[in-house]
């Protein structure tokens, strides 16, 4: 079983629709957990990041984690073409700075 | 301010035969990572270095695998001999050590895309 574990999609939804992105991981120990986004052919970049439980909002974007379930959610409000790429969760814990990657789930927000 | 950079792009060579990346870091990073990604999947760590130091290298496959990191800036990663299942995009990252000595973001190269026929 994989540490973080997400679904592949692809997700397809209309612009100016809500995205709704989830990850599940097994360990307890992580603490920390970030959204990246990849475009095709380019290195992901990050677009938030949580610590622990709790929401964080920016922009369009709104990040949840709910330890007590280890599920991380990402929503993209108001959704755009400029959207369309895969989405990566990423987890890390309270030492060191390793990261452990979800699978992506690939998004297309169609015009 | 440049991002990370990687060269090449794009590699293609047949199985059996050496190849090497090469990757400059964000001026100033002092942790550097090399991660494997393969098609469909999310980045995976081989080796993290904090300046010149390999301080995780336990995802490396040593046998074919080698990485260095020579003044602490820039690093280059080889495989030799390469193999099919060799076939991914190598990623590099770099970040900024802070407090406490974590950093919370690696800024990502555009990889290089190696196919191994």
């Amino acid at each position: 079983q994989k540490e973080v574990e997400q679904d592949p999609g692809p997700l397809s939804v209309p612009e100016g629709a809500i995205v709704s992105l989830n990850c599940t991981y097994s360990n307890s120990a992580f603490q920390y957990f970030m959204w990246y986004r990849q475009y095709s052919r380019k290195g992901p970049e990050l677009l938030m990041y949580t610590y622990s439980s709790g929401n964080k909002e920016d922009g369009r974007f709104t990040a949840q984690v709910d330890k007590s379930s280890k599920y991380i959610s990402l929503f993209i409000r108001d959704s755009q073409p400029s959207d369309s790429a895969t989405y990566l969760c990423a987890v890390r814990k309270a030492a060191g700075n390793k990261l452990t990657f979800g699978g992506g789930t690939r998004v297309l927000v169609k015009p | 301010e440049a991002g990370v950079v990687q060269s090449p792009r794009y590699k293609i060579i047949e199985k059996k035969q050496p190849v090497a990346f090469w990757c400059n870091p964000i001026s100033g990073h002092n942790t550097l990572y090399w991660y494997l990604q393969n098609l469909g999947q999310g980045p995976e760590l081989l080796i993290r270095y904090e300046n010149e130091e390999a301080v995780d290298d336990s995802q490396l496959p040593k046998d074919r695998f080698s990485a260095e990191r020579l003044k602490g800036v820039d690093s280059t990663l080889k495989i030799q001999p390469a193999e099919l299942g060799d076939s991914a995009v190598y990623l590099c990252a770099s970040s900024l050590k802070g407090r406490a000595g974590r950093s919370h973001e690696q800024f990502f190269g555009p990889g290089t895309r190696l196919t191994v026929l």
